[in-house]
């Protein structure tokens, strides 16, 4: 039991390129999350979902895309890199809100755009 | 506009006395809230959670109280352990699953 798996761990963009940041749960969880922590900030909601093809835009959406076609997968596309896209990445999963709340989180991305 | 806030980024205390940790929150809508723990270069990991119906979660070391009318939450951890050093965050989460976080509070246990 793997729980949930990001992938790269650490990448750097130049301005203007594109990637993909990978995320895997093996837990069978509804909803999925993507955060993104600035130094000395807390988490700030980019998108989750609550089921696969079901998403929704969370605080700070602009610069970013997602899908969700399978449980068990939830990518982040940065489409066109920008320098405050700089940050480290944090997935997570959950059963969701009335089965149980708590989030279990990936070991994060961190990335750097120049 | 901040929804949860934590006001104290640092919290410093002695090996076996408690740590009180605070949170507020301005959105009436929150149905739970959760805290989390997290050392450098990892994710966040769960600690203890409290629906907002209500007021008193305790879990070994750790208890949340939640007060309502005042918006506020607060963990307690006793006795504070060297290992208890991390930053802990504060979440607010909605019935259809959206979460908000604090900007977190660095606790540090001197042995």
């Amino acid at each position: 039991n793997a729980g949930v798996t990001q992938t790269p761990k650490f990448r750097i963009l130049k301005i203007g390129q594109s990637m993909t940041l990978q995320c895997t749960q093996d837990m069978n969880h509804n909803y999925m999350y993507w955060y993104r922590q600035d130094p000395g900030m807390g988490l700030k909601l980019i998108y989750y979902s609550v089921g696969a093809g079901i998403t929704d835009k969370g605080e700070v959406p602009n610069g970013y895309n997602v899908s969700r076609s399978t449980t068990e997968d939830f990518p982040l596309r940065l489409e066109l890199a920008a320098p405050s896209q700089t940050s480290v990445y944090f997935c997570a999963s959950s059963w969701g809100p009335g089965q149980e709340e708590a989030q279990y989180f990936g070991p994060g991305t961190r990335l750097l755009v120049l | 506009d901040q929804q949860v806030k934590q006001n104290s980024p640092s919290l410093s205390v002695q090996e076996g006395r408690i740590s009180i940790l605070n949170c507020d929150y301005t959105n009436s809508m929150f149905d739970y809230f959760l805290w989390y723990k997290k050392y450098p270069a990892e994710g966040p990991t769960f600690l203890i959670s409290i629906s907002s119906i209500k007021d008193k979660n305790e879990d070994g070391r750790f208890t949340v109280f939640l007060n309502k009318s005042a918006k506020h939450l607060s963990l307690h951890i006793v006795p504070s352990q060297p290992g208890d050093s991390a930053v802990y965050f504060c979440a607010a989460m909605t019935n259809a699953g959206k979460s908000t976080f604090g900007d977190g509070t660095t606790l540090t246990v001197k042995p």
